[in-house]
């Protein structure tokens, strides 16, 4: 079945660091890419999709490109705040499938000032 | 613009006791919903979803149910809790084709 693997957290890095969380995927057909974001006892937020390949999300600085032949969807951003901590998702949907969301597991962010 | 309801925000109850937790959206129609659970550790668990009024799918059977009796409102429900059931409960919606999901701000559950 289709699936979404993310890196292990938690990240911990500084204030005006570069940030890279690696997402990858195992679907088949065209699935559409999210990441969500998750402040501590907060609801899950949208923080940005790409619903084919070579799409860039973008959404508060942060950047995830579609890349089917590596079926990756990393999220960068250049300079991290205090105010990015927070638990990342990754999630991929399927059209024929009712809109179900496949997420990763989850990747802790830390940013210290 | 659309709005996602859960309550209540936290919920602290024994084991053996009833459950009802309740999720409203304003401003579409329509809406397909579904119900999450994140236990410690933050991993998120689909267990329901509906396409419409009367319409549930289960993902993992278990201690709870669902039911969507008005278009924009999906309740959780248990009979009798169980320890296993804490954890925080996440409601959301999508509209097709576009499918990306709006969380509600969750309802906290600790089963005593």
């Amino acid at each position: 079945g289709d699936s979404v693997t993310q890196m292990e957290g938690p990240v911990t890095l500084s204030e005006e660091a570069c940030l890279t969380i690696n997402c990858t995927y195992t679907a088949t057909g065209y699935p559409s890419l999210f990441w969500y974001v998750q402040y501590p006892g907060e609801g899950l937020q949208l923080l940005l999709k790409a619903t084919k390949a070579d799409d860039k999300g973008s959404n508060k600085g942060f950047e995830a490109t579609y890349r089917k032949e590596t079926t990756s969807f990393h999220l960068e951003k250049g300079s991290v705040q205090v105010s990015d901590s927070a638990v990342y998702f990754c999630a991929l949907s399927q059209y024929n499938q009712g809109g179900k969301l496949i997420f990763g597991q989850g990747t802790e962010l830390s940013v210290k000032p | 613009s659309q709005t996602i309801h859960q309550w209540p925000a936290t919920l602290v109850q024994p084991v053996g006791s009833p459950l009802s937790l309740e999720c409203t959206v304003e401003g579409t129609s329509n809406p397909n919903l579904y119900w999450y659970r994140q236990a410690a550790g933050r991993g998120l668990q689909l267990l329901f979803y509906s396409v419409g009024i009367g319409q549930i799918s289960s993902e993992v059977p278990q201690n709870l149910s669902a039911s969507r009796p008005q278009d924009r409102q999906f309740i959780l429900s248990s009979k009798k809790l169980l320890l296993s059931d804490s954890g925080f409960y996440l409601c959301a919606w999508s509209v097709p084709p576009l499918y990306e999901q709006y969380f509600g701000p969750g309802t906290r559950l600790t089963v005593t």
